[in-house]
């Protein structure tokens, strides 16, 4: 079983649409996540950190399930400037290595 | 401000030839992290390093493997001899605080491309 696991790709959308994609990590004693984004042929980036209470910038809003070992992002009136792979990424001890999931492709047509 | 900068960006070379991949970190950041991306497998940590030693390198496929930091500003990736398997966009990273921080981000260079014939 991989480490961090996302939904495979790619979702295709329209323009406007909302978007969810979801993350779960085998390791329980896992202490942060996050969310980053890569575009294509292009360098990660950090999107947005995932807090236990779950938090929101702007359209994204990530949530964190530390029972059921789940991470989620959702998109709101996706762009098409959205179109990227979403990386889900996993710390397993502090200050040590992130692991980071396949990534989900996401393809937002007009 | 200069971010990770990693050279060379592109590089092709036959099989059992030595390849060198370069990266400079930005400038204060304590951590160095050198990542491998495939289509197959993603995002592979392969090591990485606290104030120039290293930490973890268990991600390391093997001995031809080796990384070096020799001062805080440079840090080598090697590969000797190099295979066809190892073809891979090889990234580095680099962060100012323990990535666990909330506020800890880690800021990649454009990576270097490796094909191996």
């Amino acid at each position: 079983r991989k480490e961090v696991e996302q939904d495979p790709g790619p979702f295709n959308v329209p323009e406007g649409a909302t978007v969810a994609f979801n993350c779960t990590y085998s390791n329980s004693a896992s202490q942060s996540f996050f969310w980053y984004r890569q575009d294509c042929r292009k360098e990660p980036k950090l999107l947005m950190s995932v807090y236990s209470s779950g938090n929101e910038d702007g359209r994204f809003t990530a949530q964190l399930n530390r029972a059921s070992q789940y991470i989620s992002l959702l998109i709101r009136d996706s762009k098409l400037s959205d179109s990227a792979t979403y990386l889900c990424v996993v710390l397993y001890n502090q200050g040590g290595k992130l692991i980071f999931g396949q990534g989900t492709e996401l393809s937002v047509k007009p | 401000d200069a971010g990770v900068i990693q050279s060379p960006r592109h590089e092709v070379t036959e099989m059992g030839q030595e390849v060198t991949l370069r990266c400079k970190p930005i400038s204060g950041h304590d951590y160095l992290f050198w990542y491998r991306q495939t289509m197959m497998r993603g995002l592979e940590l392969l090591i990485y390093f606290n104030n120039n030693v290293p930490i973890d390198d268990s991600g390391m496929p093997e001995d031809r493997f080796s990384a070096k930091m020799p001062n805080a500003s440079f840090s080598t990736l090697k590969i000797q001899p190099s295979e066809p398997r190892d073809s891979a966009v090889y990234f580095c990273a680099s962060s100012l605080v323990p990535t666990g921080d909330k506020d800890g981000e880690l800021f990649f260079g454009e990576g270097s491309r490796l094909t191996v014939l």
